[in-house]
């Protein structure tokens, strides 16, 4: 297992439309985690998944954003409707639920940006 | 969620120590106390965690204050490879163990 697998790693999108990323996690984790970044910002926390379930969902999670996780395996998230606020560096994280002792991996995200 | 104050930024000479600061005086009894860093264009990697005794591992040491209203995150020997912005995160057990991140401490290294 190489990690965290996100693709597109890049996307450059038009205003209006919609856009779709997928995030591969490490196979064993039950825990799936969507986040986004901008510019000179530290990660924001959009949604996460235990297995198929989604648990939580962040007031940043519009509802023109939706994520899946069919099988508890890889995931999705959806924008519709792209708006310029929407450029930014979409991060995926694995990991197992715990006690809070444990730690989370990382993709390398993918990067949009909405012209 | 509890909250974690970092200095902005710090420098330091390869080869030297980094000591990193992180206050977090409202912790709670159960919170972990988690290191992340990011290098640029990359995702966050962890570096370490503790919840009471300080605790190394091969990339770092966590020092924790007895009162465990603050914490030190210590880079014994700086490479050039460890310019990044480091993160100090509390994680409650519960809430789905998800990362708050704050603004982070960025590190440079000088050669």
């Amino acid at each position: 297992d190489t990690g965290v697998s996100q693709n597109p790693r890049h996307k450059i999108t038009k205003r209006g439309q919609n856009v779709t990323f997928r995030c591969d996690p490490i196979s064993e984790h039950n825990r799936l985690y969507w986040y986004r970044q901008t510019l000179g910002q530290g990660p924001e926390f959009l949604t996460y998944f235990q297995n198929e379930a989604q648990l939580e969902k962040s007031r940043l999670l519009s509802d023109r954003f939706s994520a899946e996780r069919p099988k508890g395996s890889f995931s999705t998230l959806e924008i519709q409707r792209t708006e310029q606020g929407d450029s930014a560096m979409y991060l995926c994280a694995s990991g197992l639920a715990s006690a809070g002792g444990t730690e989370a991996f990382f993709g390398q995200g993918t990067r949009l940006t909405v012209v | 969620d509890a909250k974690t104050t970092q200095p902005n930024s710090m420098e330091s000479n390869e080869e030297e120590p980094v000591h990193l600061p992180c206050n977090h005086s409202t912790i709670s009894g159960t919170d972990y106390i988690h290191w992340y860093r990011q290098l640029p264009s990359q995702g966050p990697e962890y570096v370490i965690h503790g919840l009471t005794s300080n605790v190394n591992n091969r990339m770092a040491s966590l020092a924790i204050a007895e009162d465990r209203k603050s914490s030190t995150l210590i880079l014994h020997r700086a490479t050039l490879r460890d310019a990044a912005v480091y993160y100090c995160i509390l994680r409650p057990p519960a809430a789905g163990n998800k990362l708050t991140f704050g603004g982070g401490t960025r590190v440079l290294v000088k050669p």
